[in-house]
């Protein structure tokens, strides 16, 4: 199984700083990566597909970006609702796999 | 809007089986592959497995494969999961989510809308 992994495993941030996340994958996955969020007491949604295209009603403060096996995912101008944990997930082999999370809290 | 709407958790004991539900509505059910997908307590998501639009195609994570099954009746826009032998590990939030393809295809699959989750409590 290709393995995911994310750094760092958590951060504090204040509203309206730039949050980078990174997750890295054991191989190469082209584009192949999606990233979720999950709010606590929710179920996870996704924000961005194949590395960097935004879904449907997700604000453009979110982006993606990479190729290969090193992935991003910016958040700019952290808003309050944006504190959560973050996964990123493969989609190039089978079987699907997450990174173990990234979680976003108040400075 | 799209929903999809987990039903059929509880507590079980090891050995034992289950059946979740997923009841889906605000598409078309037939079009779309759908996933079930778990979190244990704390921790992070587990693929767990995945239907085709026709069911013709079914694929299961190692962790499950031969104790669950996945199946869906399109008539009632319906998916199930039947897990079978559950063990202590078993024990999970469960999600159903919407694939973004017919066939389960994997990749560049991913997963959305979700449900709200069924939770599964393996005790004895």
């Amino acid at each position: 199984d290709i393995q995911m992994t994310q750094s760092p495993p958590s951060l504090s941030a204040s509203v309206g700083d730039r949050v980078i996340i990174t997750c890295r994958a054991s191989q190469r996955i082209g584009t192949y990566l999606n990233w979720y969020q999950q709010t606590p007491g929710k179920a996870p949604k996704v924000l961005i597909s194949v590395a960097s295209r935004l879904q449907n009603g997700v604000p453009s403060r979110f982006s993606g970006s990479g190729s290969g096996t090193d992935f991003t995912l910016t958040i700019n101008s952290l808003q309050p609702g944006d504190f959560a944990t973050y996964y990123c997930q493969q989609s190039h082999s089978f079987p699907p796999t997450f990174g173990q999370g990234t979680k976003v809290e108040i400075k | 809007q799209v929903q999809l709407v987990e039903s059929g958790g509880g507590v079980v004991q090891p050995g034992r089986s289950l059946r979740l539900s997923c009841e889906v509505s605000g598409f078309i059910f037939s079009n779309h592959a759908i996933h079930w997908v778990r979190q244990a307590p704390g921790k992070g998501l587990q693929w767990v497995a995945v239907i085709s639009d026709d069911g013709s195609q079914k694929f299961y994570g190692d962790s499950v494969r031969g104790r669950f099954t996945i199946s869906r009746d399109n008539s009632k826009n319906m998916v199930y999961l039947q897990m079978n032998s559950l063990r202590d590990d078993d024990a999970a939030m469960y999600y159903c989510a919407k694939g973004p393809y017919r066939k389960a295809t994997m990749t560049g699959d991913w997963f959305g809308p979700w449900g709200q989750g069924t939770l599964v409590t393996v005790s004895s």
